[in-house]
């Protein structure tokens, strides 16, 4: 089985800070790799898909890039509704990696 | 857009069959290409994917939970279901019916999740 992980497991920073999460995979996927938002009490939303393709609607300083075993996601200026926390997932069995939480500082 | 809405009983006794069902609008669970997931959200660990079903009653799940589980779909009510045998409390969690455009393809529509309990 493919293993993701997240780091960091979570962060605190403010309002218009550029914001930087990895997902590192066990194996060699790709760039079968996929971000989700969850806000509180909400389902997860797709934000990106395949690595760093941003889904419609999405807005634009959200971003993702990387391939193989290294991804990264990167809000270029957070905003006070990205809080929540952010999933990595790949097609293996569909695994999502443990999560980062965000909140603002 | 696709919108998902699970119900089902929110408390399940131990040993028994938890059976979820998801209603479907905005499109048809028939359509070519359409695949109808489960994932659930243990309290305190991540997200666990159950399995989908495809459009033609294609199946395919989480060895981890393969005994167990069953998905099937029903075109006349525009819906898809979980039953999940024999659970425990370890099965306690927020389950989330989801759609993806393929086999390989990302959860691009969810719904809302309900929170199933299982406790005597």
């Amino acid at each position: 089985d493919i293993q993701l992980t997240q780091s960091p497991s979570s962060l605190s920073a403010s309002v218009g800070d550029r914001v930087t999460i990895t997902c590192q995979a066990s194996h060699d996927i790709s760039d079968y790799l996929n971000w989700y938002h969850q806000k509180p009490g909400a389902a997860p939303k797709l934000l990106i898909y395949d690595a760093s393709n941003l889904q419609t609607g999405v807005p634009s300083r959200f971003s993702g890039s990387g391939s193989g075993t290294d991804f990264t996601f990167t809000i270029s200026s957070l905003q006070p509704e990205d809080i929540g926390t952010y999933f990595c997932q790949q097609y293996d069995n569909f695994s999502f990696g443990p999560g980062t939480k965000v909140d603002i500082k | 857009q696709v919108q998902l809405q699970e119900s089902g009983p929110r408390l399940v006794k131990p040993s028994r069959t938890l059976s979820l069902t998801c209603t479907v609008s905005g499109a048809s669970i028939s359509s070519d290409g359409y695949y109808w997931s489960w994932i659930r959200h243990l309290p305190g660990k991540g997200l666990e994917w159950i399995g989908y079903i495809s459009n033609t009653g294609s199946t395919f799940y989480n060895p981890s939970l393969r005994s167990r589980i069953t998905l099937s779909l029903d075109s006349s009510k525009n819906q898809f279901s979980l039953s999940l045998r024999s659970v425990t409390a370890a099965d306690t969690a927020m389950y989330y019916c989801a759609s993806l455009k393929g086999d390989m393809a990302p959860f691009d529509y969810w719904g809302q999740g309900t929170l199933v309990t299982v406790s005597s």
